[in-house]
């Protein structure tokens, strides 16, 4: 079946501008993760979201990120007036609901989105 | 704070030796740990993981991982190494339970093999 996807996969903007970053996740993948992967902070961890809600958003380094999920798929990734430390690549993950099978720890990653903030 | 690292930046081998990338952790509690590997502009592929059982885990591609608990490490293996496995290697720990849980990343570990 089709993996997780992520669009655009190369984004470039001029700094202040805000940018969209969009994530399909493997149909029938309740959890959903967005991560990024930077130079200098290798891969961290941003939000998480079960279904609409996002339990945990500690990984947001600032309230210029936000992110939201509708119709517990498609999550949007928003960064507000960007920042040249906004570059990045951002990273979409999902995994099964809890119950499904002994994979529901799995992360399954997209391809990311490289962001470059001139 | 809980973490794993990977003590090698680089890693080189030539092809159709054994390869070995290092990983120990720092975990509360028992571990669930992962290994993914990275090719040049993608994403991450999961290779296999550790959770319970077994302490040698079999995974993708002809890769296992050696569960030590005495040790506290997770070291990927592989006992004949192709051109093809030159990638960026990542081990990772689940912070947080099954499906709800957020993975830690090591600082990676780029994998040379050379013909």
């Amino acid at each position: 079946g089709a993996g997780v996807s992520q669009s655009p996969s190369n984004k470039v903007t001029e700094k202040g501008k805000d940018v969209e970053l969009r994530c399909d996740p493997i149909s029938g993948h309740t959890a959903l993760y967005w991560y990024r992967q930077s130079l200098g902070q290798g891969l961290e961890f941003l939000i998480y979201f079960q279904g609409n809600s996002a339990p945990d958003k500690s990984g947001l380094p600032s309230d210029r990120f936000s992110a939201e999920r509708t119709g517990g798929s498609v999550s949007t990734l928003t960064i507000q007036r960007t920042q040249q430390e906004d570059s990045a690549v951002y990273l979409c993950a999902s995994s099964f609901p809890a119950g499904h099978s002994t994979s529901t720890d799995t992360q399954y990653f997209g391809p990311g989105t490289r962001l470059t903030v001139l | 704070a809980q973490s794993v690292a990977q003590p090698e930046d680089q890693v080189n081998v030539a092809e159709g030796n054994p390869l070995t990338v290092k990983c120990t952790y720092s975990v509360s509690g028992n571990p669930y740990l992962f290994w993914y590997v990275q090719y040049p502009n993608r994403g991450l592929q999961f290779l296999l993981k550790y959770i319970t059982g077994d302490n040698l885990v079999k995974g993708s591609y002809g890769f296992e991982a050696e569960f030590n608990k005495s040790q506290t490490s997770f070291h990927l293996k592989k006992p004949s190494a192709l051109v093809s496995d030159s990638a960026l290697y990542f081990c990772a720990f689940l912070h947080g339970s099954s499906n709800t849980g957020k993975l830690i990343f090591g600082q990676g570990t780029t994998l040379q093999v050379k013909p």
